[in-house]
């Protein structure tokens, strides 16, 4: 069965800084990978997938994210991030044949003034 | 844009009680799903609908769960004696189906269930 680790549950950082999501998962089969952002009090909102192709993904609001295969990772990066970008960001997969989603706990990206 | 609803937002009810969550999918998407989350834990699959059945489920999805389609346009999730353990955010999602695995999933903003 496919499991996803994200190894940080909160990441505060300070604005127009960099940040970095790290997510690794484990499956034996091929994956289709996301990430997904959740604002307070609202639903999941999709940022980017990788399918195939480039491993290189851009995503909304400025986020891109790389697959490395070697080393199952999907990390999701910003180069410079702003206080509306505070929300808890969900990792997850789902098998190229499959459909529903495994999600990875979350992390908690604060973003300080 | 459209976007996928959810009533109610908020949901409080006695153990043993029926609760029904209900979702109204984008309108021209064809798979349904339901999901939960338990606070402070990772969001978990519980079933996935399509053409009036259900495609898959999870181990949490047991007899206590149901789901239907009742008409064209919405989605529900029966919980028939609720426990304490079914307090949870509850999302429900849904999808177009033209690529399978690799379909964006699109959520609601999620129903509370708390359980008294």
């Amino acid at each position: 069965a496919q499991s996803v680790t994200q190894l940080d549950s909160q990441v505060p950082v300070f604005e127009e800084a960099p940040v970095e999501l790290r997510c690794n998962y484990s499956s034996s089969v091929s994956v289709y990978l996301f990430w997904y952002v959740q604002y307070p009090n609202q639903g999941l909102q999709l940022l980017l997938k990788y399918l195939s192709g480039s491993t290189l993904v851009k995503g909304i609001n400025g986020f891109e994210a790389e697959f490395n295969k070697s080393q199952t990772s999907f990390h999701l990066r910003k180069p410079s991030v702003h206080i509306s970008d505070t929300a808890e960001y969900f990792c997850a997969v789902v098998l190229s044949h499959g459909q529903n989603f495994v999600f990875g706990p979350g992390t908690r990206l604060s973003v300080l003034p | 844009e459209p976007e996928v609803t959810q009533t109610p937002s908020h949901q409080v009810t006695q153990m043993g009680q029926e609760v029904i969550l209900r979702c109204v999918p984008i309108s021209n998407h064809l798979y349904f799903y339901w999901y939960r989350q338990i606070l402070g834990q990772k969001v978990e699959f519980l079933v996935s609908f399509y053409n009036n059945e259900i495609s898959e489920k999870s181990e949490i999805f047991d007899d206590q769960f149901s789901v239907e389609r009742p008409d064209g346009s919405n989605f529900t999730l029966k919980i028939r004696s609720t426990k304490l353990e079914d307090s949870a955010m509850y999302f429900c999602a849904s999808s177009d189906g033209s690529a399978r695995g690799a379909d964006t999933q699109y959520f609601g903003p999620g129903t509370r269930l708390t359980v008294l």
